[in-house]
């Protein structure tokens, strides 16, 4: 099956500072990869759609300032919590859609985040 | 929006059969996918329905209707590596995916 990665898998960092976090599909090609947030115990939560060469779609109640996203190629897309906050601390998983077949979205294995 | 419902919690014996059940109210659907997640790990893909019956892959099934807006999780022959959550996603018409809550599914030896 298809592959994604993220890096890093784990990050810990100061309250202000900014951490950006990348999603690799690997072995195919990626015209939309999905961001997702998940609290513990809770389910995931779209944060954004992100378009190859194109601005992202954020979800409702989402600050497109706070959580930058850039998808420059079609393998790759970037997420970046700028000034990062303790609330922001959470567990982050992208996805991308394969665009063939089934458009199976395929997870990372995704990036846990701790604001102190 | 999408309104997705599972049950919480289920607990199963080793080798029986675990039926997770899935309603959803949306408002546009393409499809409907059943993850696997263990705990501090990334959802893994366990099947698809976009039409209405069954589909059967090894020891899991799921089922759809789509009339009555309504799917199941079939679990046989658990093993003790099956406890995970199971996740119940709808997929709209822009390919979004809205997951309900999870189910934690418990496997007892």
């Amino acid at each position: 099956g298809a592959v994604v990665s993220q890096h890093p898998s784990w990050v810990i960092c100061k309250s202000g500072t900014s951490v950006k976090i990348e999603c690799r599909s690997l072995d195919f090609q990626a015209t939309t990869m999905f961001w997702y947030r998940q609290f513990p115990k809770q389910s995931l939560m779209l944060m954004a759609t992100s378009n190859e060469g194109s601005k992202a779609t954020y979800e409702q109640g989402v600050e497109k300032d706070k959580f930058l996203i850039n998808h420059a190629s079609l393998t790759l897309s970037t997420l970046t919590v700028t000034s990062a906050h303790p609330e922001d601390s959470s567990f982050y998983i992208c996805s991308a859609r394969d665009g063939t077949g089934l458009e199976t979205q395929y997870f990372g294995p995704g990036t846990r985040l701790l604001v102190l | 929006g999408q309104n997705i419902d599972q049950p919480t919690e289920m607990t199963a014996t080793e080798g029986a059969i675990v039926q997770i059940n899935c309603t959803y109210q949306t408002s546009g659907f393409n499809g409907l996918f059943w993850y696997q997640q263990h705990a501090g790990e990334a959802p893994t893909f366990l099947s698809y329905n976009v039409l209405d019956g069954l589909e059967e892959k090894g020891r899991f099934s799921s089922f759809l209707s789509r009339s009555k807006g309504y799917s199941y999780l079939l679990l046989k022959e658990l093993q003790m590596k099956d406890s995970a959550s199971y996740l119940c996603a709808v997929r709209d018409g822009d390919y979004k995916l809205s997951f309900g809550a999870g189910t934690t599914v418990t496997v007892r030896a």
